[in-house]
């Protein structure tokens, strides 16, 4: 059954640095989405792209943020300069079709910034 | 703005006891509802769903129901089993925008004791 997989599963960087977080969606999918959960709070939704472009992006996702989707397979989000406070579990997911379908989640990454 | 409110876990409930968790929605129109559940070390899955108010989604013995008329979709099940504890997430589809941003409860923990 077709996944979807995030890379790497847990990721350490130190505040300042620079970091990606990848996600191969499901192989036909259009609509992708990067979610995120702080330690004890909801799953917040970041931002969601489809053809090549952003399509809805949250208040969280400022200009610290930005997606890309650089071939056919992998979608990624880079966080620039990481705060102690972007330390959270970061969910990647994608849609067939979008609107109202079913979307399909990785396992995540947790990122924890020291 | 819109919002999901779910009971705190976490829920110790030994087998075949009565599950429920309870959900409640705040709301513009009419959302999509859904339960997604997060075993151990995978992402998050779709359980059930609802799209208009009395449906009733149902999935593996798990059923809710939306309530319109109380902005509910409590999450049941009859008799749970040690498999089934995870953690279960509450979530509506925003009606902002075309691609579908879910809003998530912060989840329930379930731990079932043989």
């Amino acid at each position: 059954e077709p996944e979807v997989t995030q890379t790497p599963s847990h990721q350490v960087t130190q505040m300042g640095q620079e970091v990606i977080l990848r996600c191969v969606p499901i192989s036909n999918h259009l609509y992708f989405y990067w979610y995120r959960q702080i330690l004890g709070q909801k799953v917040e939704f970041l931002v969601s792209f489809y053809n090549n472009e952003i399509s809805e992006k949250s208040e969280i996702f400022d200009d610290q943020f930005s997606v890309e989707r650089p071939d056919g397979s992998n979608f990624t989000l880079k966080i620039r300069s990481t705060k102690l406070e972007d330390s959270a579990m970061y969910f990647c997911a994608s849609s067939g079709t979008g609107g109202r379908n079913e979307q399909f989640f990785g396992p995540g990454t947790r990122l924890t910034v020291l | 703005g819109d919002s999901v409110t779910q009971m705190e876990g976490p829920v110790t409930l030994s087998e075949e006891a009565f599950l429920t968790i309870n959900c409640t929605y705040t709301a513009t129109g009419y959302p999509s509802l859904f339960w997604y559940v997060q075993y151990p070390g995978e992402g998050l899955q779709l359980l059930l769903k609802a799209t208009k108010a009395d449906d009733k989604g149902s999935n593996k013995g798990f059923e809710a129901t939306y309530r319109k008329e109380t902005t509910s979709f409590h999450l049941e099940k009859g008799s749970v089993q040690v498999s089934d504890s995870a953690v279960y997430f509450c979530a509506l589809l925003g009606l902002g925008g075309s691609q579908g941003n879910l809003i998530f409860g912060k989840g329930t923990k379930l731990s079932v004791k043989p």
